[in-house]
Parts: structure tokens; sequence; C-alpha cells
């Protein structure tokens, strides 16, 4: 069973719709993080969201840290074909080092111009 | 600045056999990590390096995997009598401190393994 679900596991859209993403657990996180990878490359990192209620907007992505801390959801607005690629989340159990995270096994995004 | 290098990019290599995966990490900093990413699942954990010494090892699936980080920089995740199923790609990971209040993780690209 994973820790993360992350849902949908896949999704197609064309350019300029909105879509949103989403990270749950049954689990408590003392942060959560959600990172973007391309084919080939190394997750980079996108935002970290560490209170609950937390909301954080990096240009047309919203991210949205749920009030129980127990869940996330990512909004982007007036997609592109740029935002194209594996969108994963991340959390950080309490009393646990931040970087031993624990992945969800992400959403793949394709935006079709 | 030079981001986190992995070497090699790709490693073929036979069942049985013994194989070193290489990490840079980015100049200064302390805390590096190892994670495993299999085919449709996302990154899974398994060692933590605190300057030189392991802080938790506690994702290395058995025996057969072991990481080194002799001098607090360059790490190397040596994997002895390798199955078909330790096919996926590794990645490191620095960052800045560890702990509990860490700074976020810069990833590599990672190292594809494959076993034949």
């Amino acid at each position: 069973t994973q820790l993360l679900e992350q849902s949908p596991q896949f999704l197609s859209i064309q350019e300029g719709e909105n879509l949103t993403v989403y990270c749950n657990s049954s689990s408590v996180f003392s942060s959560l993080q959600w990172y973007r990878q391309e084919p080939g490359e190394g997750p980079v990192l996108l935002v970290t969201v560490v209170t609950g209620g937390e909301v954080k907007k990096l240009k047309r992505l919203t991210f949205q840290f749920g009030d129980a801390r127990k869940d996330s959801s990512l909004h982007i607005t007036a997609a592109q074909p740029g935002d194209t690629g594996l969108y994963l989340c991340a959390g950080a159990l309490y009393n646990t080092n931040a970087g031993k995270s624990t992945f969800g096994d992400g959403t793949t995004l394709t935006v079709k111009p | 600045g030079a981001g986190v290098s992995q070497t090699p990019s790709n490693k073929v290599t036979e069942k049985g056999k013994y194989v070193e995966l290489r990490c840079d990490p980015i100049s200064g900093h302390t805390a590096l990590y190892w994670y495993r990413q299999s085919l449709g699942q996302g990154p899974e954990f398994l060692i933590y390096f605190q300057g030189t010494g392991a802080a938790d090892d506690s994702g290395l699936p058995n025996d057969r995997f072991f990481a080194v980080r002799p001098e607090g920089s360059v790490s190397t995740l040596k994997i002895q009598r390798t199955e078909r199923g330790d096919s996926a790609v590794y990645l490191c990971a620095s960052s800045l401190s560890g702990g509990m209040g860490g700074s976020p993780l810069h990833f590599g690209n990672g190292t594809r393994l494959t076993v034949t």
C-alpha cells in the first residue's frame, strides 16, 4: 500500500485547459513537496508546503496543503505544452529527516498544443 | 553553477556482477541521499549521509547494497551479486544541510542500471 496516493495516474489535456492533481494519505506530514520530473532527468523541486491550509502560488501553478496535513493538491491554470511531465508529491513524516521523503508514484501530464 | 553529477548515466551488467555508481554532490552540500526509482513508480529512499557517516541506511533493501562517502563529498553506491530486480534508475540528491529542518533536495539525473 502506497503511503502517498496520487491521482489521476495519467492526464492528457489540450493547451489552455485547467487541471488539478491530487496527493492523498492517511498519514500526517511535517512538510510536503511537489516535484516535476522529465524523461531522463531527476525530479526538480517546485514547492514545499509546511503549514496546514497553506496555499502557495508559482505563476500558473497553485499548491494547497490540507488543513490536517494529510493531503495536497496542485492546480494548473491555462496549461501549456511546457507543463508536460511527471508530477510527484513527496512528504516528510514527523520526527524524520526532511530529506528522507516518501514519494507518490506521480501523475503523468501531457498537454497537447 | 554545477548541479549534482552522476556517473555513469547508463550501466548494463550481467546478473551476478558487481557495480559501482558514483555521485558528485553540489559543492558545500553536507547532506547526500540515494534513491531508487523503478519504472512507473516514484523514487524510494535508500540511504542518507550527513558528512562522511551514513546517518540513516534503513532503505537499503538487503546486504548486497552498500554506500560510502569517505571524504564527505563524493559518494559511491555499491551493489554486489546484482539481480534482475535491481534494474532501476538510481538517483542521488544533495542538500545544504540535513536533519529535521533540512534544506531542499537537488537531484542528479540518475544512473539507469539494467541487469540482464
